[in-house]
């Protein structure tokens, strides 16, 4: 598509449960970021990738949280083991030449 | 971390009038860029700033790279109700690839 791509659109799950979304960014940007926004608030930075140089985990709020990105491509961003507090929209942004283009997002909610 | 300082946090205005936000940084910074956000959706890029002093528009937006590179407005002329929405700037320091973004100025358009 042209645009950056995210799934699912919405997810419900259980407190404890793991979960994983997706990311298919824009074709021919190696830059990858994903962001997390929490309601009515800005966007904290979670990680991310450039080309196949080791990502910048800075952002990670903890060790439940990891995120991969295949072949330069889609990327995946993992929790594990969910808390109230994860839930949030979780924003994919790809990029080339200093801009930033962002999906639509996934909105998690933790029961 | 670096701070981005966005205000004024929200916004009430007659449709036609002008609008103003800006965003101040406590460090120096590469790239500037003005996003608005729409309930539900992911934000969208408006403007692109790459140099200090550099002043761009986008129909009835405009915004500027100030001299010290540590600040960015975005001017909105004759606002009309469409231009309803979240603000957000975002920044690149001279250092690391990590955008930080400004905590959004709410905007309401009275028609």
């Amino acid at each position: 598509g042209a645009g950056v791509s995210q799934s699912p659109s919405n997810k419900v799950t259980e407190k404890g449960k793991d979960v994983e979304l997706r990311c298919d960014p824009i074709s021919g940007h190696t830059a990858l970021y994903w962001y997390r926004q929490s309601l009515g608030q800005g966007l904290e930075f979670l990680i991310y990738f450039q080309g196949n140089s080791a990502p910048d985990k800075s952002g990670l709020p903890s060790d439940r949280f990891s995120a991969e990105r295949t072949g330069g491509s889609v990327s995946t961003l993992t929790i594990q083991r969910t808390q109230q507090e994860d839930s949030a929209v979780y924003l994919c942004a790809s990029s080339v030449v200093g801009e930033l283009f962002f999906g639509e997002g996934s909105r998690l909610t933790v029961l | 971390g670096q701070q981005l300082n966005q205000s004024p946090q929200s916004m009430f205005i007659q449709e036609g009038e002008d609008v103003s936000m800006n965003c101040t940084s406590s460090s120096i910074f590469n790239t500037w860029l003005w996003y608005k956000q729409d309930p539900g959706e992911g934000p969208v890029l408006l403007i692109a700033l790459y140099k200090a002093g550099e002043l761009t528009s986008n129909g009835r937006l405009t915004a500027q790279f100030g001299i010290t590179r540590k600040d960015s407005f975005l001017n909105i002329s004759a606002s009309i109700p469409s231009d309803v929405g979240i603000y957000f700037c975002a920044g690149l320091p001279n250092t690391g690839n990590q955008f930080y973004f400004g905590t959004g100025t709410s905007l309401t358009v009275i028609p």
